[in-house]
């Protein structure tokens, strides 16, 4: 079982619609939580961190579930900027960061 | 832009070969941690670096090696290379071995023939 886990989609959004996808993690020592940003053939970049108490950012929320193990990214009014891939990334004690393999977000006029 | 920056963009390599990739790391940044990213999968944790040491090490062989210089840039050495090396090669910095954020770069993209 790989350690972090996320549907490839691709999710095909109508845009200003929302959308959710989800990230399982298998280490329940897991400190800290976040969800990047990758567009395609560039660098990921941190969309931003996900906290135990759930957390927003303008149009994106994040939300943490320990017991179930999973973390979850929502949209809404969806851009057609934000067609991009979402990687969860997931952090246990020390200096290492476990990316998952990413979830394609397709937005479409 | 981050401010860390890699290089070369693109590399083309036969098997068997080594290659040396660079990464300056952001300014006031001490920690370069390296990631290999295969096409459509995620970045994979390669090591990292911390005050010119070692800190940390991901599922990857010894042929898989790197140094920090006193400036905290870094390199990734990668000898006696097999097709399956061919990927995105990430650099990221970060102040601290815990970071809370890291910082990528462009990546340098190997291709092994």
């Amino acid at each position: 079982r790989k350690e972090v886990e996320q549907d490839p989609g691709p999710f095909n959004v109508p845009e200003g619609a929302t959308v959710a996808f989800n990230c399982t993690y298998s280490n329940s020592a897991s400190q800290s939580f976040f969800w990047y940003r990758q567009d395609c053939r560039k660098e990921p970049k941190l969309l931003m961190s996900v906290y135990s108490s759930g957390n927003e950012d303008g149009r994106f929320t994040a939300q943490l579930n320990r017991a179930s193990q999973y973390i979850s990214l929502l949209i809404r009014d969806s851009k057609l900027s934000d067609s991009a891939t979402y990687l969860c990334v997931v952090k246990a004690a020390g200096n290492k960061l476990t990316f998952g393999g990413g979830t394609r977000v397709l937005v479409k006029p | 832009e981050t401010g860390v920056t890699q290089s070369p963009t693109h590399l083309i390599k036969t098997r068997g070969q080594q290659v040396t990739l660079r990464c300056s790391s952001q300014s006031g940044h001490n920690t370069v941690s390296w990631y290999q990213q295969a096409l459509g999968q995620g970045p994979q944790f390669i090591f990292q670096y911390y005050r010119e040491e070692e800190n940390g090490r991901g599922n990857f062989p010894p042929r898989f090696s790197g140094l920090q210089f006193p400036n905290y840039s870094s390199e990734l050495n990668v000898n006696a290379l097999e097709l399956d090396d061919s990927a995105l090669y990430l650099c990221a910095s970060s102040l601290g071995t815990a970071p809370h954020e890291q910082y990528f770069g462009p990546g340098t993209r190997l291709t092994v023939t």
